[in-house]
């Protein structure tokens, strides 16, 4: 069993399009995070929620909208993709807070806009 | 602005030779994880240190904590193939709140020539 999956694994696009990816995690983890890592590799925080309640958001456009069911599920939907979302997002999770302890990462999910 | 610096960004290596990357940070952190990232793949935990001045060895891999806890590195004796990859350090960020932020170092990307 993959301890946190994100679907979809590849996801190309239009400029102005709306997408949405979907993590879920069966550690049994609080916190789940969204990170994004650009062409660059360098890796990003956007979100993080802790009980599904929103806990940290790293300054992210509003078109980003994250959404947590339930601790197990964070979704992660764009509105009006632009060029600059092109990307690979990343899921994580962690038992407490990542500040004190580890992440384990989804496979993520790349994003391409056209 | 990037809170965890990490250098270098490319290291090339002979396959036998020893590889280090170092990190760091401005501020004193509370404590420093280091995470590897294959070629297509997602960052995996390698480590975590939390003592000043604390020095772990995982086989060929030794990881050290500065003992101001403002760097770190780790440092891979008699480098294989396997070892190729994206190596990076996170380190928590309190922004005058009790919620951390784990940043990630922009990575050194390690590749190993047979």
């Amino acid at each position: 069993d993959t301890a946190v999956s994100q679907t979809p694994k590849y996801l190309v696009t239009q400029m102005g399009n709306d997408k949405s990816i979907k993590c879920e995690q069966n550690l049994g983890h609080d916190t789940m995070y969204w990170y994004k890592q650009d062409s660059k590799k360098f890796l990003k925080i956007m979100f993080s929620y802790n009980n599904k309640e929103l806990i940290i958001n790293e300054t992210v456009p509003n078109r980003f909208s994250p959404k947590s069911p339930d601790k197990a599920h964070l979704n992660l939907h764009i509105n009006s993709l632009e060029l600059g979302d092109s990307a690979v997002y990343f899921c994580a999770s962690s038992r407490g807070l990542a500040s004190t302890g580890e992440l384990f990462f989804g496979e993520g999910s790349r994003l391409t806009v056209l | 602005g990037q809170q965890v610096m990490q250098i270098p960004q490319y290291q090339h290596v002979q396959e036998g030779e020893d590889f280090t990357t170092y990190c760091n940070s401005s501020t004193t952190l509370s404590n420093i994880q280091w995470y590897k990232q294959r070629p297509g793949g997602h960052p995996v935990f390698l480590i975590q240190l939390v003592k000043s001045g604390e020095v772990k060895k995982q086989k060929r891999l030794t990881f050290q904590f500065g003992e101001a806890k403002k760097n770190s590195s780790l440092h891979i004796t008699a480098t294989q193939t396997t070892d190729v990859g994206t190596y990076f350090c996170a380190g928590p960020v309190y922004r005058g709140s009790t919620l951390g932020r784990l940043y990630f170092g922009r990575g050194t990307q390690l590749t190993v020539w047979p």
